[in-house]
């Protein structure tokens, strides 16, 4: 596609659920970011992945988070044991070759 | 860790106001910085890309600067308009990408 694509656009669940996040980004692009975003605060980051391969994954808050890219395009974001905190618009975006990032629409995730 | 900081929270002016965002940064060992902006519940778009080596950038009304050694950009928007009213945000590369919490515009008609 022309952009990065974002899946579900809305996703409401409960509390404890499993959830995954997909993101499909600009094609050739090989970087790769997820951030989560609260209401009225900038982008938070979260994983960084070049390739195939997290570069930097520092922001993932604790171990229910995790991203994953195994052919080094398509990214999901999977988040086990969801809390109401979780609750948030979580962003991707890809990186061109000049370090110009596009974003998706981002994936709203309301946790009840 | 980099620290990113945008003044003022929001602004509000009349249609057809030159206007001026700031945005500072706490280590100068940056990669490049971006200018985006936010409509209400959608994604970031790309406004400006500065790189490192640069001093601004424009694109039609806009023209962002670039201060490295004193940690701050200045995206400058010249006669404003209605459809410019969103969040903007700057994002500064060091070895990640770093983001402001942004400036809230409304340019009223």
């Amino acid at each position: 596609g022309a952009g990065v694509s974002q899946t579900p656009s809305n996703k409401v669940t409960e509390k404890g659920k499993y959830v995954e996040l997909r993101c499909d980004p600009i094609s050739g692009h090989t970087a790769l970011y997820w951030y989560r975003q609260s209401l009225g605060q900038g982008p938070e980051f979260l994983i960084y992945f070049q390739g195939t391969g997290a570069a930097d994954d520092s922001g993932l808050p604790n171990d229910r988070f995790f991203a994953v890219r195994p052919e080094g395009s398509v990214s999901t974001l999977k988040i086990q044991r969801t809390e109401r905190g979780d609750s948030a618009v979580y962003l991707c975006a890809s990186s061109s070759p000049t370090g110009e990032l596009f974003f998706g629409e981002g994936s709203r995730l309301t946790v009840l | 860790k980099q620290e990113v900081t945008q003044i003022p929270a929001a602004l509000s002016v009349p249609e057809g106001e030159n206007l001026v965002l700031n945005c500072s940064f706490t280590d100068s060992a940056i990669y490049n910085l971006q200018w985006f902006r936010q409509d209400p519940g959608k994604g970031l778009t790309s406004l400006l890309l500065i790189q490192s080596s640069q001093r601004e950038q424009t694109s039609g009304r806009l023209n962002a600067s670039l201060d490295k050694s004193s940690g701050r950009s200045t995206l400058y928007i010249a006669a404003s308009q209605p459809g410019d009213s969103a969040t903007y945000l700057c994002a500064v590369a060091t070895n990640n990408l770093f983001f402001g919490t942004g400036t809230r515009l409304t340019v009223i008609p």
